[in-house]
């Protein structure tokens, strides 16, 4: 069991760039979340994924933001026309859904946008 | 509406014990969570207790919940300089995928 994998680990890009991150999911675990920290807060969810079935995404951002799980397997978002207030951590995390099973997290993506 | 509130900063002697506290206010809450964070890195899972619970303890780690006042602690023995980092609280709902509502994190300096 390798944990949560996510690449790259830090991206840096000018202003109006497309970015594109990866997420690899504890194998196994059929949840998929995406979350976003800023300095100085705690992750804020963006959406999630039960197996490919986008389950929510009212929490994206906007309409340049998206996300996609084609196999039920690794996970990429993507930032369309990037601003500067985009740059944060991208964190990733996933979970069983028999039961409750509690999320364990990537070592996330961090944006910086110039 | 859902709000997770904690205390921005908290220092502690090395072996003294520390408590980080949370306050929640979706009366819905089904699970507690504590997760660590340390610079650079990811959140690590440090523990959880379900809503019906008022205690649980791991090793050096016990949960305090107080459902009625919605207010969770986690308290940690010994600590060590290697517990220095940002501590976040958590929440989820039934019904709501999991997804988790963060407090803003608590940061804990542990001085020798």
């Amino acid at each position: 069991d390798t944990g949560v994998s996510q690449d790259p680990r830090h991206k840096i890009t000018k202003r109006g760039q497309n970015v594109t991150f990866r997420c690899d999911p504890i194998s196994e675990h059929n949840r998929l979340y995406w979350y976003r920290q800023t300095l100085g807060q705690g992750p804020e969810f963006l959406t999630y994924f039960q197996n490919e079935a986008q389950l929510e995404k009212s929490r994206l951002l906007s309409d340049r933001f998206s996300a996609e799980r084609p196999k039920g397997s690794f996970s990429t978002l993507e930032i369309q026309r990037t601003e500067q207030g985009d740059s944060a951590m991208y964190l990733c995390a996933s979970s069983q859904d028999r039961g409750h099973q509690p999320q364990h997290f990537g070592d996330g993506t961090r944006l910086s946008i110039l | 509406g859902e709000d997770v509130e904690q205390s921005l900063f908290l220092s502690v002697r090395e072996g003294d014990s520390s408590v980080i506290n949370c306050t929640y206010t979706d009366s819905s809450s089904t699970y507690l969570y504590w997760y660590k964070q340390e610079p650079g890195a990811g959140l690590q899972l440090l523990t959880y207790i379900f809503s019906n619970m008022d205690m649980k303890q791991d090793q050096r780690l016990t949960v305090l919940l107080n459902k009625k006042d919605k207010h969770l602690s986690l308290r940690i023995a010994d600590t060590q300089t290697g517990d220095s980092a940002i501590y976040f609280c958590a929440e989820s709902r039934a019904g709501g995928g999991n997804k988790l509502t963060f407090g803003t994190g608590t940061q804990l300096k542990v001085e020798l």
